[in-house]
């Protein structure tokens, strides 16, 4: 089945710096990757997602970038607040046999500090 | 407005005492998904359903039942919880399965006592 290795575990900067995460996958087949964000106590929040037809996604602050051929994938954030603090999860999906539902990465615990 | 709603927010129930958690969504999504989620951890699928099929996990234990009676709602049974199913309970929906956004409710954080 598909494994998703996502780094760093804990990442800390500083407000309006840039913050970059992360995520490798194994399975060739898997063609979705979302972010989540997920609050102290909350359920997780789809920020940004790419499909495997294209290599960036950008939406204000945020961007994700897909190396198809090495299998990994990045979320970048710029311009940092104190409020983009909290866990983000990586995940794919989308690839053949049990791979329809999302894999999630063991999560990156990202502080802004002011 | 919310469109993945879980009741409650927060649930206290005994060692071995069964235990129901809910879960019901407006986006008319075909697939809603049960996933537990511990401290520090990624969400961790226990079963789903894709319309009225239901799709269990391999290793998601017995205790664990689901139920969805309409397209709107669904329900997580505990049957008899122990102090290890102390947990976030995460609901989700989707269009589809597979390369389709999912959507999450804010949670069930369960405490066994």
């Amino acid at each position: 089945g598909e494994n998703v290795e996502q780094h760093p575990s804990t990442l800390s900067v500083q407000e309006g710096d840039s913050a970059v995460i992360k995520c490798t996958y194994s399975d060739s087949a898997s063609n979705y990757f979302p972010w989540y964000k997920q609050e102290l106590g909350k359920g997780p929040q789809l920020i940004i997602d790419i499909r495997s037809n294209v290599g960036e996604k950008k939406d204000q602050r945020i961007a994700v970038t897909l190396n198809k051929t090495a299998k990994h994938f990045s979320l970048h954030i710029t311009e940092t607040q104190p409020e983009d603090s909290a866990v983000y999860f990586c995940a794919a999906s989308g690839g053949g046999g049990s791979n329809y539902k999302l894999t999630f990465g063991k999560g990156t615990l990202l502080t802004v500090n002011p | 407005d919310a469109m993945v709603i879980q009741n409650p927010r927060y649930q206290v129930t005994q060692f071995g005492k069964p235990v129901t958690l809910s879960c019901s969504q407006t986006l008319n999504h075909n697939v809603m998904y049960w996933y537990q989620q511990k401290s520090s951890q990624a969400p961790k699928l226990l079963f789903h359903y894709y319309d009225k099929d239901f799709n269990n996990e391999a290793d998601t234990p017995d205790n664990f039942q689901s139920r969805r009676p309409n397209t709107s709602f669904c329900f997580l049974d505990i049957r008899s919880p122990g102090l290890g199913d102390a947990a976030m309970y995460l609901c989700a929906t989707s269009r589809d399965r597979g390369n389709t956004e999912a959507f999450f409710g804010q949670g069930t954080r369960l405490t066994v006592v």
